[in-house]
């Protein structure tokens, strides 16, 4: 049974950095062809894909804040940690991680999802 | 990027009415890279199609994909009350993967 989990704070004051860490079970980050994505999703708004980490550590972030994003993974520890720099009242949203189904040549649907970790960023 | 524009909005049907969504992309996502994903309030979202047709496992056969290049539809043959949600499509064939903004199917 494959489970994900998020957790970290619920607020960070602007400027801060939100460290946010996906504990999963049911699948091996060490396998080959397994990835774990972040994805956001504003109050009422739609969804937004973050990052991605594969199995042989590569990594892809969003073009547009990539300079704001990192992603790692403790394979020991079936973790994967999302960093977000520099953060705005406009980053206030739920945050998934969530275990990658399939790709394309460039890009991945999600075939499950954690419960997701509401992060305020507010003074 | 790929931007994915739903319609309508919301859908205003009754339980055993059949619902169709769509799912219109700025460009093709090639044949079959597009996920539909329902989402009901409170909860994460649930993969229901990939690859534009295929159900996810465990998803209930009322449940369809159809589409390819730019025009893509959800159908639910007979709408369950547990079928009122928010329903997203994702394109997966172009860089960033994109979300939809969403469509509502909410009870008349």
């Amino acid at each position: 049974q494959v489970t994900l989990k998020e957790s970290g704070p619920a607020l960070v004051k602007p400027t801060q950095t939100l460290t946010l860490t996906c504990t999963f079970s049911g699948f091996s980050l060490s396998t080959s062809g397994m990835r774990v994505s972040w994805i956001r999703q504003p109050p009422g708004k739609a969804l937004e894909w973050l990052a991605r980490i594969d199995w042989d550590d590569d990594k892809f972030y969003k073009t547009s804040l990539k300079t704001r994003l990192t992603i790692s993974k403790d394979t020991s520890k079936n973790q994967v940690v999302l960093t977000v720099t520099n953060m705005d009242p406009v980053d206030t949203a739920t945050y998934y991680c969530a275990r990658i189904g399939g790709c394309s040549r460039t890009s991945c649907y999600i075939d499950y999802w954690g419960q997701g970790a509401l992060v305020t960023v507010s003074s | 990027e790929i931007v994915l524009t739903q319609s309508p909005g919301t859908l205003s049907l009754s339980p055993g009415d059949r619902a169709t969504l769509s799912c219109r992309a700025s460009q093709s996502v090639g044949s079959t890279y597009l996920a539909w994903y329902q989402q009901k309030p409170g909860q994460a979202p649930r993969l229901l199609i990939y690859g534009a047709s295929s159900r996810a496992t465990g998803i209930p056969d009322r449940f369809s994909g159809s589409g390819s290049g730019t025009d893509f539809t959800l159908t639910i043959s007979r709408l369950e009350p547990e079928d009122f949600a928010v329903y997203y499509c994702q394109q997966y064939g172009g860089s960033p993967q994109t979300f939809g903004q969403g469509t509502k199917v909410e009870i008349k």
